[in-house]
């Protein structure tokens, strides 16, 4: 069974602090996604990724294929950024999540 | 504009009422999903279809029923709703499970009482 685990749950932080959240998975994936869902609840894509390091301004995600693990780093974190950061992955015919990591980051 | 359109947005059913929740995509996809999202959990794969023709269960199929009507659609019924349905449910779809991001409708709240 493939299992997907984020941590932390929950994260505080102050506005200009860099943020990391972390993501393991439990068998070989054809790819790694991460996704960001909003208090209004939409959930949009922010990278997808099977090797190495994406970066999107403020938004830096890589992935390590042998250990199983990936993790999504906000920069300068800013209010706007709160919200739930989603992992998940791609395997055989499904995309499977894990449970999220409510952010909250304070001025 | 291209993207995930689901509907309906919002929805009260009686115990025991059905309906369909229709989910269509633009974007040429080949793989479509049906996920429900509970307070405290993930989301959790109801049914999905890899490719048009062909659907697949998930982690929590019981009271579902799905139809890829054709490549642009994947609709979910609920035959005979009940309480433990109430939810809210979301579609993606994502061209090939080893290429290219997922795109999500809006998300259908779904309250049976």
């Amino acid at each position: 069974k493939n299992e997907v685990e984020q941590s932390p749950q929950n994260l505080t932080a102050q506005e200009g602090e860099f943020i990391t959240i972390n993501c393991s998975y439990s068998v070989g994936i054809s790819a790694l996604h991460w996704l960001q869902q909003h208090p209004g609840g939409g959930i949009v894509s922010l990278f997808m990724l099977s090797s190495g390091k994406k970066k999107h301004g403020r938004l830096i995600a890589t992935i390590n294929i042998q250990e199983k693990h990936s993790s999504l780093h906000i920069t300068a974190s800013h209010p706007r950024d709160s919200a739930v950061y989603i992992c998940a992955e791609t395997s055989g015919s499904r995309l499977t999540f894990g449970e999220g990591t409510q952010l909250t980051v304070n001025p | 504009n291209a993207g995930v359109t689901q509907t309906p947005k919002f929805q009260v059913l009686k115990t025991g009422q059905s309906m369909t929740l229709q989910c269509a995509q633009d974007m040429n996809h080949n793989s479509m999903y049906w996920y429900r999202q509970d307070p405290g959990m993930g989301l959790r794969l109801i049914y999905y279809s890899a490719s048009e023709g062909t659907t697949d269960k998930g982690e929590v199929p019981n009271g579902y029923n799905v139809s890829r009507l054709n490549k642009r659609e994947f609709s979910l019924r609920l035959e005979s709703a009940a309480p433990s349905q109430t939810s809210v449910y979301f579609c993606a779809s994502i061209r090939s499970l080893s290429a290219g991001e997922a795109f999500f409708g809006q998300g259908t709240r779904l309250t049976v009482v």
